[in-house]
């Protein structure tokens, strides 16, 4: 039982270049997302998908992409890399919408863009 | 626009002793609180909520109370012990929240043998 599974879990970027950060759940939840955590400001989200074909905005969208193509996969796409995106990314997912008690994180991705 | 903050960064407590961890909100938006502990270097895990119509919800050795008309949320983590080290997040949650659940800066909890 994998759960939720980030790749990777270590990045150098250089300013400007573009990435993918990888999500996957072998759950069959329907509900996913991404969180960046930086020093002082606790866990934000990024952009959050209801199911396959719909995603919508978090807190702090700017600079991301997501798509959701599949239930099991919701990748984080990054178009050109600043240095206000180094941090640490976390994939989560639940049953459903509601079940907030239900939030299984990844492990998380530290990011360095450079 | 609700507001849940947690006004202490860190707490330091011996082993074997109470752990309190305090939040405080502004608005009750939403039907449950709750919180969430994380370790370093992983995701954060749920650990335990409370509905906004209970003053009170136990689980072993946690136990969250909610004070209304304070406006006032704490945990308390009877006894102590050193694998409790971790951050705490403390979250409003339920109902229109869709999908937005918000993390603040949580506690730093440090429990010494």
């Amino acid at each position: 039982n994998a759960g939720v599974t980030q790749t990777p879990k270590f990045q150098v970027l250089k300013t400007g270049q573009s990435m993918t950060l990888q999500c996957a759940q072998d759950m069959n939840h329907e509900y996913m997302s991404w969180y960046r955590q930086d020093p002082g400001m606790g866990l934000r989200l990024i952009h959050y998908s209801v199911g396959a074909g719909i995603t919508d905005q978090g807190e702090v969208p700017n600079g991301y992409n997501v798509s959701r193509s599949t239930t099991e996969d919701f990748p984080l796409r990054l178009l050109s890399a600043a240095p206000s995106q180094t941090s640490v990314y976390f994939c989560a997912s639940s049953p459903n919408v509601q079940a907030w008690y239900g939030y299984t994180f990844g492990s998380g991705t530290r990011l360095t863009v450079v | 626009d609700q507001q849940v903050k947690q006004n202490s960064p860190s707490l330091s407590v011996q082993e074997g002793r109470i752990s309190i961890l305090n939040c405080d909100y502004t608005n009750s938006m939403f039907d449950y609180f709750l919180w969430y502990k994380k370790y370093p270097a992983e995701g954060p895990t749920f650990l335990i909520s409370i509905s906004s119509i209970k003053d009170k919800n136990e689980d072993g050795r946690f136990t969250v109370f909610l004070n209304k008309s304070a406006k006032h949320l704490s945990l308390h983590i009877v006894p102590s012990q050193p694998g409790d080290s971790a951050v705490y997040f403390c979250l409003n949650a339920g109902g229109t929240s869709y999908g937005k659940l918000t993390f603040g800066q949580g506690t730093i909890l440090t429990v010494h043998p």
